[in-house]
């Protein structure tokens, strides 16, 4: 099956900390690629972050980074210097070599200020 | 920056009305898709669209789903007959053509319609 797993329904982080948000998927193809969105309380999804599979060279941007490990099909994110305006749900996400991405369940981030 | 517009922002129907949910894609892109999240949900794959046909479409999206770019433009959804499990709210979608190409696996979203359905 073709699912991408988010195990932490919810999570909670104190500003200025760092959190680690994880995303496992399933896949037989050995090129896809991988996103981190961003969905605010105003509910539109933007891109955090994405990784080629061929690439062994973790994606960072600014404060994000990510943890890629293709053996393992493990895909984390992690947001250093948390800001209150990283408070959002976080989906990850997964491109096959067609057409169609498949979305996880999705984790609830908290930044407490 | 380019964005994917979407209209309404928010539409309230009886049940069994039809229902047409509109999106603009930005104008380079020329894969387009819709998808649905129920309110608290997963985002669920509704349906691809590429070369003015469908290249791909869920189990959710039965008869009573339709999509159609009818000028160019606009890309739209029709639910025929809404049902009170089609309550949810619905994103367009859209990239740029390519494997290879940077942006060309990247999906921009919409803001999303809610639909309501009583």
């Amino acid at each position: 099956a073709q699912t991408v797993t988010q195990s932490q329904p919810e999570m909670s982080v104190q500003e200025a900390e760092t959190v680690t948000l994880s995303c496992t998927y399933d896949t037989s193809e050995n090129n896809y690629y991988l996103f981190w969105y961003k969905q605010p309380p105003s509910r539109q999804m933007i891109l955090v972050i994405r990784q080629e599979a061929y690439k062994q060279q973790n994606a960072t941007e600014n404060r994000f980074s990510v943890n890629f490990q293709k053996a393992a099909k493990s895909f984390s994110l992690k947001i250093s210097d948390s800001q209150l305006g990283d408070t959002a749900m976080y989906f990850c996400a997964r491109k096959d070599n067609f057409n169609k991405f498949y979305f996880g369940s999705g984790t609830k981030l908290n930044v407490k200020p | 920056e380019p964005e994917v517009t979407q209209t309404p922002s928010h539409q309230v129907t009886q049940m069994g009305q039809e229902v047409i949910l509109r999106c603009v894609p930005i104008s380079n892109h020329l894969y387009f898709y819709w998808y649905r999240q129920i309110l608290g949900q997963k985002v669920e794959f509704l349906v691809s669209f590429y070369n003015n046909e469908i290249s791909e479409k869920s189990e959710i999206f039965d008869d009573q789903f339709s999509v159609e770019r009818p000028d160019g433009s606009n890309f739209t959804l029709k639910i025929r007959s809404t049902k009170l499990e089609d309550s949810a709210m619905y994103f367009c979608a859209s990239r740029v053509p390519g494997q290879a190409a940077s942006g060309a696996n990247v999906l921009t979203f919409g803001a999303g319609s809610r639909l309501t359905v009583l």
